[in-house]
């Protein structure tokens, strides 16, 4: 069961800026980096943004991602046909027995 | 290169048992923690199971816990995921992960998957 809420869908036209929300809590996004995976369709997820904001060699500086609090942001600006995908952001939770824990998925459609 | 090959799925009844394995290569395999996460047809990613570089450390979601168990063979650069009393709600594609290098359990690379599908 996801623990990190984010809206199912945002889209936007091309060249837009587009943005992603992922509420959590203090044991999770509070208290732990947070990771962010692109997931093309029919394929397998990607990392995009790693340590709230760091971004791996080869991801386009159009992403970029920020953390205030127990809540998380990917922004994707200048849009392009090819950011169509599912996005979702992660963290390790420091409960009892300890987890890792996914946001429920943002679709991202290109207009 | 950093690969990741799943293997061991297919098709069993509710209640049987799979074992997954994952095949690694292109980094100090015992060096990094490593996940199981799964993602049901047309649904998000859930993670499974997480175990430590030297195999000394495991965490199980809620959902399988008791009835999954992750290893892992550094000899072999290979990862393991038995799954006994299996159910149709875990029917999924079964993805091996490699945690980020100085992460708690940040995933850097996914492997392409391994189709689990329980059924009668």
């Amino acid at each position: 069961q996801s623990v990190l809420t984010q809206p199912p869908s945002a889209s936007g036209t091309p060249g837009q800026r587009v943005t992603i929300s992922c509420s959590g809590s203090s044991s999770n996004i509070g208290s732990n980096y947070v990771y962010w995976y692109q997931q093309l369709p029919g394929t397998a997820p990607k990392l995009l943004i790693y340590r709230n904001n760091q971004r791996p060699s080869g991801v386009p500086d159009r992403f970029s991602g920020s953390k205030s609090g127990t809540s998380a942001s990917l922004a994707i600006s200048g849009l392009r046909s090819e950011d169509e995908a599912d996005y979702y952001c992660a963290a390790w939770d420091d409960s009892l027995s300890g987890l890792y824990v996914f946001g429920t998925g943002t679709k991202v459609t290109v207009l | 290169e950093v690969q990741l090959v799943e293997s061991g799925g297919g098709v069993v009844q509710p209640g049987g048992s799979l074992r997954l394995s994952c095949a690694a290569s292109g980094f100090t395999f015992d060096d990094y923690a490593m996940h199981w996460v799964r993602q049901a047809p047309g649904k998000g990613l859930e993670w499974v199971s997480l175990i430590s570089g030297d195999g000394g450390s495991t965490y199980y979601a809620d959902s399988v816990k008791g009835r999954f168990t992750i290893s892992r063979d550094n000899s072999k650069n290979s990862l393991y995921l038995q799954m006994n009393s299996l159910r149709t709600e875990d029917t999924a594609l079964y993805y091996c992960a490699k945690v980020h290098i100085g992460a708690v359990a940040g995933i850097d690379y996914w492997g392409q998957g391994t189709l689990v599908t329980v059924s009668s």
